[in-house]
């Protein structure tokens, strides 16, 4: 069975610029979430969605805004770019969002580099 | 601010000895969630213990939940070279609406000598 799937594996963007990522759940999984991790540091939570719904937002700004499609595949959308938007998108699937109980499968991530 | 703070920040030991590494948290959280990930790859799940529970095994490993020192410890017993890797905790709390907000601490980054 295919693992969450992420595209593209890197990118490049210029400041100002904006960006689209893109995460393919594990089959069956309902519910993904997105997160930031910069060198250095753990994952910083942005998004979770579930059924289509936003149901968690972390502490990012308004350019950063994402939606999950009917087949639960979900785009990662970032405004406005800045230097210091440059890390490793993670994407994450889960078979449900309730409390966290359920385990998450993450992806490889997509290298954003901001220039 | 990381919620979750994993000490120490980097261990190194020769396989077949133990490896113990810490997450401290500040706040109230409903369970803590233990991951890994071995270089060029993804963050694998390792286990998920709730806020109720005080020790969880799973295979070679141990974690164990003190909910009023606000810490957990993750043990690795008889370490292998392939156990070399960034360990992670991540504590959740519940938002309102029914949100889920999960945070992760910055890793130990675990080096297994064969």
């Amino acid at each position: 069975d295919a693992g969450v799937t992420q595209s593209p594996t890197h990118l490049i963007k210029t400041r100002g610029q904006h960006v689209t990522l893109r995460c393919s759940p594990i089959s069956g999984h309902k519910s993904v979430s997105w997160y930031q991790r910069v060198l250095g540091q753990g994952p910083q939570f942005i998004f979770q969605y579930y059924e289509k719904e936003e149901r968690g937002r972390g502490n990012f700004p308004d350019r950063f805004s994402a939606r999950q499609f009917p087949n639960y595949s979900s785009e990662l959308n970032v405004n406005a770019l800045l230097l210091g938007d440059s890390a490793l998108y993670l994407c994450a699937s889960s078979q449900d969002f309730t409390g966290g109980l359920y385990e998450q499968y993450f992806g490889p991530g997509t290298r954003l580099t901001v220039t | 601010s990381q919620q979750g703070e994993e000490d120490p920040q980097a261990l190194s030991i020769q396989e077949g000895e133990n490896a113990t590494m810490n997450c401290s948290y500040k706040t109230s959280i409903n369970n803590l969630q233990w991951y890994r990930q071995n270089s060029g790859r993804g963050l694998v799940h390792l286990i998920l213990i709730r806020s109720n529970e005080r020790e969880k095994h799973s295979g070679r490993l141990r974690v164990t939940l003190d909910t009023s020192k606000k810490s957990s410890s993750l043990l690795i017993t008889a370490s292998r070279a392939a156990d070399t890797a960034s360990y992670f905790c991540a504590t959740g709390t519940h938002a309102s609406g029914g949100s889920y907000i999960p945070t992760f601490g910055r890793g130990t980054s675990l080096i297994v000598h064969p």
